[in-house]
């Protein structure tokens, strides 16, 4: 069974970093690329970036080049997401996805959330 | 980037009603249109990919249609479990944006 498991909530200070995970299982973790979605509370969905685990390549969408670091770690199947100076506005829940072959993604964690409030 | 709108953006129904919810690109995306639920509090659930391809294990009562700029999503006989949010996607060219959702509710 293919499954995404997210790292727990966070609530961090403004100006602190963070680094969250995804860990996947039930399939060949470097078969599949893996995505980012931000959900601020009470708005839509917003794609981030994604990352191949087979060789590192990673695609940002310009909105988030630059505020956050997407990477992964082939050897133990997961994927992070990164920030080195959260804001408020960095205060969403976070959702992993696998990403198929057309573009869609099939399977999705649970969500981690992230609140950052002084 | 490519721009997605969906309409409505709310919509009101009834268990067994016939809905449809479009969605427009804002320049030509061939078949790469994906269709999402989510229901509160839960992560989204793909539920169409490639325009037309129904994701394994979602009930028939769900399609999707559509090529070029626009496309529909259509449930064919509302069932109570399906009153959530849906989200269009194009995954033609990076950003893969999303539209900004329509939110069904019971009538």
């Amino acid at each position: 069974e293919v499954q995404l498991v997210q790292s727990g909530a966070e609530v961090k200070k403004p100006g602190e970093s963070l680094k969250i995970s995804c860990k996947g299982s039930g399939y060949i973790f470097t078969t599949y690329w893996i995505g980012w979605v931000r959900q601020m509370p009470g708005k839509g969905l917003e794609w981030m970036g994604i990352i191949n685990p087979a060789d590192f390549d990673t695609t940002y969408n310009p909105s988030f080049q630059g505020q956050v670091a997407i990477s992964a770690d082939r050897s133990i199947s997961t994927a992070y997401l990164q920030w080195s100076s959260l804001k408020a506005s960095d205060t969403a829940m976070y959702y992993c996805a696998r990403q198929g072959f057309g573009g869609y993604f099939d399977y999705w964690g649970q969500g981690t959330l992230v609140t950052v409030s002084s | 980037d490519i721009q997605m709108t969906q309409s409505p953006s709310s919509l009101s129904a009834s268990v067994g009603d016939r809905v449809t919810i479009t969605c427009r690109a804002s320049q030509i995306i061939s078949s790469y249109l994906n269709w999402y639920q989510q229901k509160p509090g839960k992560a989204p659930k793909l539920l169409i990919y490639g325009a037309s391809s129904l994701q394994g294990g979602v009930p028939s009562r769900f399609s999707g249609s559509g090529s070029g700029t626009d496309f529909t999503l259509t449930i064919s006989s509302l069932q109570p479990e399906d009153f959530a949010t849906y989200y269009c996607q194009q995954s033609y060219s990076t950003p893969h944006s999303f539209g900004q959702g329509t939110k069904l509710d019971i009538k």
